[in-house]
């Protein structure tokens, strides 16, 4: 059973383009969890997906950035008009249930450089 | 806002010491509290998780307690290997499901 996959490892983007971030979750797993590692802090929740739902979307920022988990394929972060701020590891998680005894397991992130 | 602070931020120890690791929360109404590892350019990987329940888990040479009254949890490391190095993250969660992380601890383990 393969671990929770992202794709791009490693990013790159000019100020102003877009980037997408891919997550595909453990299989069996409908919950995808997406955090923002910025250098020198701590990992910070984004967003909490379900197949087709958004749960919990209050550590977004309001502008700029969306999260979609469709029916099918990978769930997609999107940061549009990237800023040098944006730069910072982006982590997925997927979880089998919601409820608070089920683990939650990470991928190895995308690390997103903003030149 | 849940906040939750490791100290100390780095720790250098020889090979074969037992170690303490120490994370502080300020919002005691968790759901559980988890201890991950984190090695340079990778992934997080999970060592122990902890339910509000319970006081302590165990994985080998791992031991991780819950004081949810003090708002205290410490991961101890017994005879530490070099393969050890490596980041160290606590997180809380309040929701069930989002995490709330630790800067982490930086730990190196020398032979």
């Amino acid at each position: 059973n393969a671990g929770v996959m992202q794709n791009p490892r490693h990013l790159v983007r000019r100020r102003g383009q877009e980037a997408r971030l891919r997550c595909s979750p453990m299989k069996g797993h409908s919950h995808v969890y997406w955090y923002r590692q910025l250098p020198e802090e701590g990992l910070k929740f984004m967003v909490y997906l379900q197949k087709e739902n958004i749960i919990d979307e209050s550590g977004m920022p309001k502008e700029r950035f969306s999260a979609e988990f469709p029916k099918e394929g990978p769930s997609i972060l999107r940061i549009q008009q990237v800023v040098r701020g944006d730069s910072a590891a982006y982590f997925c998680a997927s979880a089998r249930f919601s409820d608070r005894d089920t683990e939650a397991f990470f991928g190895q992130g995308t690390r997103l450089t903003v030149v | 806002k849940q906040e939750v602070t490791q100290i100390p931020a780095a720790l250098s120890v020889p090979e074969g010491e037992n170690l303490v690791l120490n994370c502080s929360f300020t919002d005691s109404a968790i759901y559980n509290l988890q201890w991950f590892r984190q090695d340079p350019g990778k992934g997080l990987t999970s060592l122990l998780l902890i339910q509000s329940s319970q006081r302590e888990q165990t994985s080998g040479r791992l031991n991780a307690s819950l004081d949810k009254s003090s708002g205290r949890s410490t991961l101890y490391i017994a005879a530490s290997q070099p393969g050890d190095s490596a980041t160290y993250l606590c997180a809380a969660s309040n929701s069930g499901y989002a995490l709330n992380f630790g800067k982490g601890t930086s730990l190196l383990v020398t032979p």
